[in-house]
């Protein structure tokens, strides 16, 4: 167990509608990064949060958007959703930056139809 | 453009036997490197990772890498696999100043045969 969490463990939806995805980090962590998994893209990164604040970004869409909270959980907003979308979505967290150990949840897994 | 490369998508070894998975990077400078594991419905688990410093990386579960810059290598290995191997492994890079990158392979699988 990671310490991460992931919320849905599994989600699906139709094409066109918009989901989000919640990730809670690991005790003290202060970034978040999301990942996606997909078996066209392979593993990708979309983006990291730092304490609330947008850090770097990846290969996100603009159709998606993420936010942290002062509490540090962060979601994921996929809108507009189509087939492509379907994919295993991560959240990792670290202490503070990339260069450390990055903590992988377990998932969710979309399924858009 | 930057680029991991890993050219093996499935490998099958022994129970007890060595491996060594392959993993090429193209990158600007020296980036960092990683190691991941990650078994079936799971989340990634980073085996070893490669900053500075000493070229051959000790990381958990017995594995074990190498830095060679001038094969812009950095291959996985492991002297005797167990059968708790199996799963996928993924090579990635990350920058290590100015515009965040961070890149995975495409991933080899593991099987291990008892």
């Amino acid at each position: 167990d990671s310490g991460v969490t992931q919320t849905p463990k599994h989600l699906i939806t139709a094409t066109g509608q918009r989901v989000t995805l919640r990730c809670s980090p690991r005790s003290g962590d202060l970034s978040v990064y999301w990942y996606q998994q997909s078996l066209d893209q392979g593993l990708q990164f979309l983006i990291q949060y730092y304490n609330g604040e947008e850090r770097a970004k990846g290969n996100i869409l603009e159709r998606f958007s993420a936010q942290q909270f002062p509490d540090l959980h962060s979601e994921l907003n996929l809108s507009s959703l189509e087939l492509g979308d379907s994919a295993l979505y991560f959240c990792a967290s670290s202490e503070r930056g990339f260069q450390e150990t990055q903590y992988f949840g377990p998932g969710t897994r979309l399924l858009v139809l | 453009a930057q680029s991991v490369t890993q050219p093996d998508i499935h490998i099958t070894v022994s129970e007890g036997a060595s491996l060594e998975l392959r993993c090429n990077y193209s990158y600007g400078a020296t980036p960092y490197l990683f190691w991941y594991v990650q078994s079936p419905g799971q989340g990634l688990q980073l085996l070893l990772k490669y900053f500075s410093g000493d070229t051959l990386v000790q990381g958990i579960k017995g594995f074990e890498a190498e830095f060679k810059r001038s094969q812009s290598s950095f291959n996985l290995r492991k002297p005797s696999v167990h059968w708790s191997d199996a799963a996928e492994y993924f090579c990635a890079v990350s920058s290590t100043s100015g515009t965040y990158k961070y890149i995975f392979g495409t991933g080899t699988r593991l099987k291990v045969l008892a």
